[in-house]
């Protein structure tokens, strides 16, 4: 079946980066878009920006230029977020998420915390 | 960019009808997605394409879209439906996808 399934929980300190996976099966990995979604303790969710992992195009929320980098391996079918400049706002959890269609995400990664803290 | 409007809660009784506004300007010319999350757990998508439902989704849950409010429409609410309820629509123009802010449906 359709899965996606991402990396573990991180910790990280104000200023670091972290790099979050997910790793697709069950389909063609270059044929569906990957987002990726954030949602901060108790809000609502927020689009952070999309992948083309067969070719590798991003098109990135303007809060988020400069500071995430989207990447996609075919080889492990596996997509890349990374986020830099972390502060304790960037404190969430993150979901990868499947484009089924025009427009709306049929299968979501289970999400990935994570915590920014000194 | 534009703004999906929801309210913050809603209440109904077990077998009663939920409904759940998702408001902007002329959103009947944009395309509507709805999704339900239980608390720590991913999104699930209920509705895509305004009214469409996907498999595994009870008949229960429809959408409708029209002029400036698309609304997600649970009938005979059960307990198990309590989750917040987002819409989503792909902003064509920007390229961008943008989520309301999320409505949380209570059963009384």
């Amino acid at each position: 079946q359709v899965q996606l399934v991402q990396s573990g929980a991180e910790v990280k300190r104000p200023g670091a980066s972290v790099a979050v996976s997910c790793k697709a099966s069950g389909y063609t990995f270059s044929t569906y878009w990957i987002h990726w979604v954030r949602q901060a303790p108790g809000q609502g969710l927020e689009w952070m920006g999309v992948i083309n992992p067969g070719g590798d195009t991003t098109t990135y929320a303007q809060r988020f230029q400069g500071k995430v980098t989207m990447t996609g391996d075919t080889s492990t079918n596996t997509v890349y977020m990374e986020l830099r400049s972390l502060e304790s706002d960037d404190t969430a959890v993150y979901f990868c998420a499947r484009a089924g269609g025009f427009g709306w995400f049929d299968t979501w990664g289970q999400g990935t915390q994570v915590t920014v803290s000194s | 960019s534009f703004v999906l409007t929801q309210p913050p809660s809603v209440s109904v009784a077990p077998g009663q009808t939920a409904k759940i506004p998702c408001a902007e300007n002329n959103i009947a010319y944009k395309t509507v997605h709805w999704y339900q999350q239980k608390p720590g757990q991913a999104p699930v998508l209920v509705v895509y394409d305004d009214s469409e439902r996907p498999s595994g989704i009870p008949e229960r849950f429809s959408g409708s879209n029209s002029e400036n409010t698309a609304t997600l429409t649970i009938s005979r609410v059960e307990a198990g439906d309590e989750a917040d309820y987002f819409c989503q629509v792909w902003d064509s123009h920007s390229d961008h996808v943008v989520f309301g802010g999320g409505t949380k449906l209570t059963v009384l």
